[in-house]
């Protein structure tokens, strides 16, 4: 059985451009979440999808936005992007959502020149 | 308050001994409790979640729970040096309605002595 995918595995890009990072959950699985993890710190959260819906969200500014599509495979968009955005992030699924147990992508890392 | 409190380390223990990893959470209705592995450049894998107070074992590695105090460890036996990671805590976060998330703690990087 296939994981979490994560594509692409780097990407960089230069301050105020776009950056759209993608994932495919493991197949069953509904809830997509996104985590920022910036060099020296702990997982952050993002945002949680559950069938197509956003679910919640983490402490983090408006630029930072994604969607759920029909198939549960999602987007993170980060528009307007600073340096401080350069961070590996990590997609997880799991197959319900809250507390769930959720399994994690190889994730993408950005880097924001 | 941190939802979520891992003394930061670094913890290095010797070969063969056994290195016992400490969490606690702040939210008193926190209801799962999950142990990740993080290799350096890698994401978390999943090591052992727990859901009731006391011990749940898993080959060379054990995790208690104790709701009353707040706190969920991980005791690894027999540690190898492929133990070398950051294991980070993770503890379901009741926040509104059935929105919960799972909050991580900061993790704690563990060294283990050949």
């Amino acid at each position: 059985e296939a994981g979490v995918t994560q594509s692409p595995t780097h990407l960089i890009k230069t301050r105020g451009q776009q950056a759209t990072l993608r994932c495919s959950p493991i197949s069953g699985h509904t809830s997509v979440y996104w985590y920022q993890q910036a060099l020296g710190l702990g997982l952050q959260f993002l945002l949680w999808y559950d069938e197509g819906e956003e679910r919640n969200r983490g402490n983090f500014p408006p630029r930072f936005s994604g969607r759920q599509f029909p198939n549960y495979s999602s987007e993170l968009n980060v528009n307007a992007l600073e340096l401080e955005d350069s961070a590996l992030y990590l997609c997880a699924s799991s197959l319900g959502g809250g507390g769930t147990t959720q399994y994690f992508g190889p994730g993408t890392r950005l880097l924001v020149l | 308050q941190k939802e979520v409190e891992q003394n930061s380390g670094p913890l290095s223990v010797p070969e063969g001994a056994i290195a016992s990893l400490n969490c606690t959470y702040s939210d008193r209705g926190s209801q799962s409790f999950f142990w990740y592995r993080q290799y350096s450049g890698k994401s978390p894998e999943l090591i052992m979640f727990i859901y009731s107070n006391g011990d749940k074992e898993d080959g060379r590695f054990t995790a208690q729970l104790n709701k009353a105090s707040q706190y969920v460890s991980l005791l690894i036996r027999d540690s190898q040096p492929s133990d070398s990671a950051t294991y980070l805590c993770a503890v379901n976060a009741r926040g509104a309605g059935a929105n919960s998330k799972l909050t991580f703690g900061k993790g704690i990087t563990l060294s283990v002595r050949p």
